[in-house]
């Protein structure tokens, strides 16, 4: 399968931190998405990304496609405690998503 | 908004048996998965389908049976089960193959 590869694996930040965790791929991919997951639910979509170049902002968060297609990155700006939970990266060459294995933030207050 | 359902949300199984997890979809979604998500770990996608009819294999298919009979329903079958396959389940949906949206997951313990 791909190789997702998704870095920090952790982050202990102050509250008001800006954050910035990015996933790199072996392949091209055509959509980057990024979802949130906290403990005992689902992924939670937070951005998509379809096009190389895109920039893509929901709230404090902003996201981009690389120009490659290749890699994604994920900011949040002025962390907050519910910032708090495990950050996944996922792409789509063809018609399967392929996860990262997650940045896992902690917000100290 | 019911969204992707899943049941059970909770399941413990004896070595060798056998057991369907249910997932059900409200959405008109044409896409759906089904991923295990071990500790520490990402997802990985054991099968897909692009519509009723249809299925097809991911990463890792092996120990685990899919059917879709139709749109809403996605269920996945796990014959014999192993250690080797206590996870979290996680179904997603897709409308045409762009952003996946998540059930809450079924919690399989095999002991």
């Amino acid at each position: 399968g791909q190789q997702l590869n998704q870095s920090p694996q952790s982050m202990f930040i102050q509250e008001g931190e800006d954050v910035s965790m990015n996933c790199t791929s072996s392949s091209i991919f055509n959509t980057w998405l990024w979802y949130k997951q906290d403990p005992g639910e689902g992924p939670v979509l937070l951005i998509a990304l379809y096009k190389a170049g895109e920039l893509t902002s929901n709230g404090r968060l902003t996201a981009q496609f690389g120009i490659t297609r290749k890699d994604s990155f994920l900011n949040i700006s002025a962390s907050i405690p519910s910032d708090v939970g495990i950050y996944f990266c996922a792409g789509q060459p063809g018609n399967q998503f392929y996860f990262g294995t997650g940045t896992s933030l902690t917000v100290i207050p | 908004n019911a969204g992707v359902t899943q049941t059970p949300k909770f399941r413990i199984l004896k070595i060798g048996q056998s057991m369907t997890l249910q997932c059900a979809q409200d959405m008109n979604h044409n896409y759906m998965y089904w991923y295990r998500q071990d500790p520490g770990m990402g997802l990985k996608l054991i099968y897909y389908s692009v519509g009723a009819g249809i299925t097809d294999k991911g990463e890792v298919p092996n120990g685990y049976n899919v059917s879709r009979s139709t749109t809403e329903d996605f269920p996945l079958r796990l014959e014999l089960a192993a250690p080797s396959q206590t996870s979290v389940y996680f179904c997603a949906s897709s409308p045409l193959d762009r952003e996946l949206f998540f059930g809450e997951g079924s919690r399989l313990t095999v002991l």
